[in-house]
C-alpha cells in the first residue's frame, strides 16, 4: 500500500514569509509525528497527534510553529514569519498508534530553505 | 530526560566486512523500545531493527544484529557482510512508553568497494 507522503518535496521561501508543509499518513494510522532535521543533525521532535486527543506540542521551538490534523488524517505544519534558522528537512511519520510497540513509518521529507 | 548519544559521526567499512555502530542512551523509564533507522540519500527513513527493553535476547534481522546491554544503556548495531547499499546515515532512537521518540545525531556509514 501507499506509504507516508509529503508535499512539497522542496520549498524555497524568503525570510518573513509563511509556509505550509503537508503530510498524508498511511491510511488507518492514528498517530502522526512531525520532526525537524537540520543539516548533519539527528531528528528533533516537534509535535505528535494521537487520534482525537489533544496534540503533544512540547517540541515546537516557538509560537511561529503550529500544526493541525484534519479529520484524523492529513496534517499541515505551518511556519509563520520564517527565519533562516528554520531551514531544515521536515519529516513526517505515522504509526498505528503512539505506543512503543508500533513502528513509525516516515515520509521522504520536505526540504525547506529560507533565504 | 531521555537522551541518545552516537559518538561516531562517521564510519567506513570495506565491502563484505563487518562494522559496528555505537549508541548509548539514558532514560529513567523501565519500559521502552530501541530502534536503528537507516536514512539513505533519498531521505527516506527506514527501520532496520528494533529491540524491546524487557527482552534480554538481542534482536537480529538478516545481516543486522544488535548488542543490547541494558545495564550499561548501550545499543550497538552490527552489520555483517557489508554491501554498497548499506551506505547511509544510521540513527539510533529511544522510545519510552509514555514519551516522545528521541534520536541520536547519526553516524554516516561509507562502504568501500
Amino acid at each position: 500500500g501507499a506509504g507516508v507522503s509529503q508535499s512539497p518535496s522542496n520549498k524555497v521561501t524568503e525570510k518573513g514569509k509563511d509556509v505550509e508543509l503537508r503530510c498524508d499518513p498511511i491510511s488507518g494510522h492514528t498517530a502522526l509525528y512531525w520532526y525537524r532535521q537540520s543539516l548533519g543533525q539527528g531528528l528533533e521532535f516537534l509535535i505528535y497527534f494521537q487520534g482525537n486527543s489533544a496534540p503533544d506540542k512540547s517540541g515546537l521551538p516557538s509560537d511561529r510553529f503550529s500544526a493541525e490534523r484534519t479529520g484524523g488524517s492529513v496534517s499541515t505544519l505551518t511556519i509563520q514569519r520564517t527565519q533562516q534558522e528554520d531551514s531544515a528537512v521536515y519529516l513526517c511519520a505515522s504509526s498505528l498508534e503512539s505506543s512503543s510497540y508500533n513502528e513509525q513509518f516516515f515520509g521522504p521529507g520536505t526540504r525547506l530553505t529560507v533565504l | 530526560a531521555q537522551t541518545v548519544t552516537q559518538s561516531q559521526p562517521e564510519m567506513s567499512v570495506q565491502e563484505a566486512e563487518t562494522v559496528t555502530l555505537s549508541c548509548t542512551y539514558d532514560t529513567s523509564e523501565s519500559d521502552y523500545y530501541l530502534f536503528w533507522y537507516k536514512q539513505p540519500p533519498s531521505r527516506q527513513m527506514i527501520l532496520v531493527i528494533r529491540q524491546e527493553a524487557y527482552k534480554q535476547q538481542n534482536a537480529t534481522e538478516n545481516r543486522f544484529s544488535v548488542n543490547f546491554q541494558k545495564a550499561a544503556k548501550s545499543f550497538s548495531l552490527k552489520i555483517s557482510d557489508s554491501q554498497l547499499g548499506d551506505a547511509a546515515m544510521y540513527f539510533c532512537a529511544l522510545k519510552p512508553w509514555n514519551n516522545d521518540m528521541r534520536f541520536g545525531a547519526g553516524t554516516r556509514l561509507t562502504v568501500k568497494p
